[in-house]
């Protein structure tokens, strides 16, 4: 089974509007991280966001905030006022704490921003 | 300190040719990973480096992949006999879990490209 899940290959969003980047997850252990980052078309993986499995709130970090729904093991990225410079691939990872420091990461989606 | 660098960033070579890839990785932190990513999809753990230590291998896709850390600083992946299914970009990641309380934060370098004619 695949441990990262990213259903969306690519999506397309407004200038300004909203945009929720979808991850679901598979693990057996109790600790945990999820983290998201942004690939733009230079190549360097740029991180977002951090999520602990034990953490009570949804992480936020400026425009970016992580929808955390533990029961049904969803980790979505939620963009808010989209910009141009958002066009990127997007990445979805987790950390188990049985697997070392390995991050496991989703195949990605690509965001296009229209303006 | 301007992040992790990595070079070099482009590298084509014939098949049977050996090639090495260098990474310094942001100078606090004692942690460095090796990914592999192929073209439309995520990065794919090799291996990593508590200082100079080598902790995980495993995933070091052959034989003729290795890594290397001499002195905890930078860090060296080679591939021998390289094929045609070794193109690929080759990321290069940097951590210290101490600076993050928990989180331990991979901070990935630009990567090296590599064509295998």
């Amino acid at each position: 089974a695949q441990k990262i899940t990213q259903t969306q290959p690519g999506m397309f969003v407004q200038e300004k509007e909203a945009v929720t980047l979808d991850c679901t997850y598979d693990t057996s252990d109790q600790s945990y991280g999820l983290f998201w980052y942004k690939q733009p078309s230079s190549g360097e993986m740029i991180f977002l966001i951090y999520q602990g499995s034990y953490d009570e709130q949804n992480a936020t970090e400026g425009r970016y905030s992580l929808n955390f729904q533990k029961a049904r093991k969803s980790a979505n990225l939620v963009i808010s006022a989209s910009q141009l410079g958002d066009s990127a691939m997007y990445f979805c990872a987790m950390r188990e704490a049985n697997a070392g420091n390995m991050l496991t990461f989703g195949g990605g989606t690509r965001l296009m921003v229209k303006p | 300190d301007t992040g992790v660098s990595q070079n070099p960033r482009h590298k084509i070579t014939k098949r049977g040719q050996n090639v090495t890839f260098r990474c310094d990785p942001i100078s606090e932190h004692n942690r460095l990973y090796w990914y592999r990513q192929t073209l439309g999809q995520g990065p794919e753990f090799l291996t990593y480096f508590q200082n100079e230590a080598q902790l995980e291998k495993s995933r070091l896709l052959s034989d003729r992949f290795s890594a290397e850390r001499p002195k905890g600083s930078f860090s060296t992946l080679e591939i021998q006999r390289t094929e045609q299914g070794d193109s690929a970009m080759y990321l290069c990641a940097s951590s210290s879990p101490t600076l993050n309380s928990g989180a331990n934060v991979l901070t990935f370098g630009a990567g090296s490209r590599l064509t295998v004619l």
